[in-house]
């Protein structure tokens, strides 16, 4: 257990609808990290928060969007879904200061029928 | 932009026996930080080992170990004395640091331990 929580594990829905997965960090991490795992691919990374401001973006779509709130819990919004958005969705955490691995959390799997 | 290549899709390993899984990147940077991630079929992600590029000895974590080139910008892990429970997907990931700590994975090798 990585001390990182994602909920809900399972999420399934109809194109057109909104989602949003919830991830909550390890205890005093400041920085989460949202990632796309498509089938049978490797990560992507999509965004970054660091202690409720953005710090990096990668490879987001217009439809996507985060926030991280100031009990560093952290949404990622889904909206205009369409059956490309089917993946498995993880969040991770780090510490603050020096260089560290990021801890996952165990994923939400959407899909989208 | 950082780009991490894994060109074994999928590799199997006899049970007790070792195995190395390769892996190349891209950068112009010179300090920077690699990973090696497991998946199993939970698809939890776990950290198997690490390697700051400063450093010049190859790190080692029980019956993983690295083998480090940073001239050929190779990272390759190998795992001794193979498990049933080795069985899973191997992402290698890149970190620059100052840039938000920003992980880049490759495609990952798909590892099957045979019994």
């Amino acid at each position: 257990d990585s001390g990182v929580t994602q909920t809900p594990k399972h999420l399934i829905t109809a194109t057109g609808q909104r989602v949003t997965l919830r991830c909550s960090p390890r205890s005093g991490d400041l920085s989460v990290y949202w990632y796309q795992q498509s089938l049978d691919q490797g990560l992507q990374f999509l965004i970054q928060y660091y202690n409720g401001e953005e710090r990096a973006k990668g490879n987001i779509l217009e439809r996507f969007s985060a926030q991280q709130f100031p009990d560093l819990h952290s949404e990622l919004n889904l909206s205009s879904l369409e059956l490309g958005d089917s993946a498995l969705y993880f969040c991770a955490s780090s510490p603050r200061g020096t260089i560290n691995e990021q801890f996952f959390g165990p994923g939400t799997r959407l899909t989208v029928l | 932009a950082q780009t991490v290549t894994q060109s074994q899709p999928e590799m199997s390993v006899q049970e007790a026996e070792t195995v190395t899984l390769s892996c190349t990147y891209d950068t112009s940077e010179s300090n920077y930080y690699l990973f090696w991630y497991k998946q199993p079929p939970s698809r939890q992600m776990i950290l198997v080992i690490r390697q700051e590029a400063y450093k010049q000895q190859n790190a080692t974590e029980n019956r993983f170990s690295v083998n480090f080139q940073k001239a050929a910008k190779s990272f390759s892990l190998k795992i001794s004395d193979s498990q049933l429970g080795d069985t899973a997907m191997y992402f290698c990931a890149f970190m620059k640091p100052n840039t938000g700590n920003q992980f880049y994975f490759g495609t990952g090798t798909s590892l099957t331990v045979i019994p």
